[in-house]
């Protein structure tokens, strides 16, 4: 039973290119939240998605910086034009859909470095 | 709005000794209490949930956690550290009301002292 699957784990972008983070939930689950962590810094919320819909993207920049949940294939995050300041841990977690009440199911993380 | 305060970033204590990692909350609602645990390039674990039912919640590893309401807080407890406790703790709030509901807490680092 797979769990939480994203890929690559490391990533390294030079400024200005693009950053494509991949994740694919565990089998049942048909929600994906995407989160940053920065070092000594907990988890930031950047956005959840069900299949084909963004539901809450309260939490991602405004500019650069999108995510995409298709009806078939992995949840992408996609960051633009990348900068310094991106270099972070991004993690990707996926729950059934019951509720705030079911624990989210973490992946390994991506760790995304800007040189 | 909800907030979670980890009190110390770092905590150490010694093989055998008992482990005490703080929490405490704000949330404007009955919430829902998670403690996650992250070893070393990996993603979180739960270790345990509160969700309303018992007040003392025990979850893997020998973890437990307890909520007071009267404190506002969430304590996770354990009574006899393993070094292979050593990793980063993470406390987090919900509301159960939307998918920006799960608010974590900066982490606390646990080290073990053999």
């Amino acid at each position: 039973n797979a769990g939480v699957m994203q890929n690559p784990r490391h990533l390294v972008r030079r400024r200005g290119q693009e950053a494509r983070l991949r994740c694919s939930p565990m089998k049942g689950h048909s929600h994906v939240y995407w989160y940053r962590q920065l070092p000594e810094e907990g988890l930031k919320f950047m956005v959840y998605l069900q299949k084909e819909n963004i539901i809450d993207e309260s939490g991602m920049p405004k500019e650069r910086f999108s995510a995409e949940f298709p009806k078939e294939g992995p949840s992408i995050l996609r960051i633009q034009q990348v900068v310094r300041g991106d270099s972070a841990a991004y993690f990707c977690a996926s729950s059934p859909p019951t509720g705030w009440n079911s624990p989210l199911h973490f992946g390994n993380g991506t760790r995304l470095t800007v040189t | 709005a909800q907030s979670v305060t980890q009190l110390g970033s770092h905590v150490s204590v010694s093989e055998g000794a008992l482990v005490l990692l703080r929490c405490n909350y704000s949330s404007s609602v009955p919430p829902y209490l998670f403690w996650y645990v992250q070893y070393p390039n990996q993603g979180l674990q739960l270790l345990l949930k509160y969700t309303s039912a018992a007040t003392l919640v025990k979850g893997i590893n020998g973890f437990e956690a307890e909520f007071k309401k009267s404190e506002t807080s969430f304590h996770l407890t354990k009574p006899s550290a393993h070094m292979s406790d050593a990793a980063e703790y993470f406390c987090a709030v919900s509301d159960g009301g939307g998918a920006d509901g799960l608010t974590f807490g900066k982490g606390t680092h646990l080290i073990i002292q053999p």
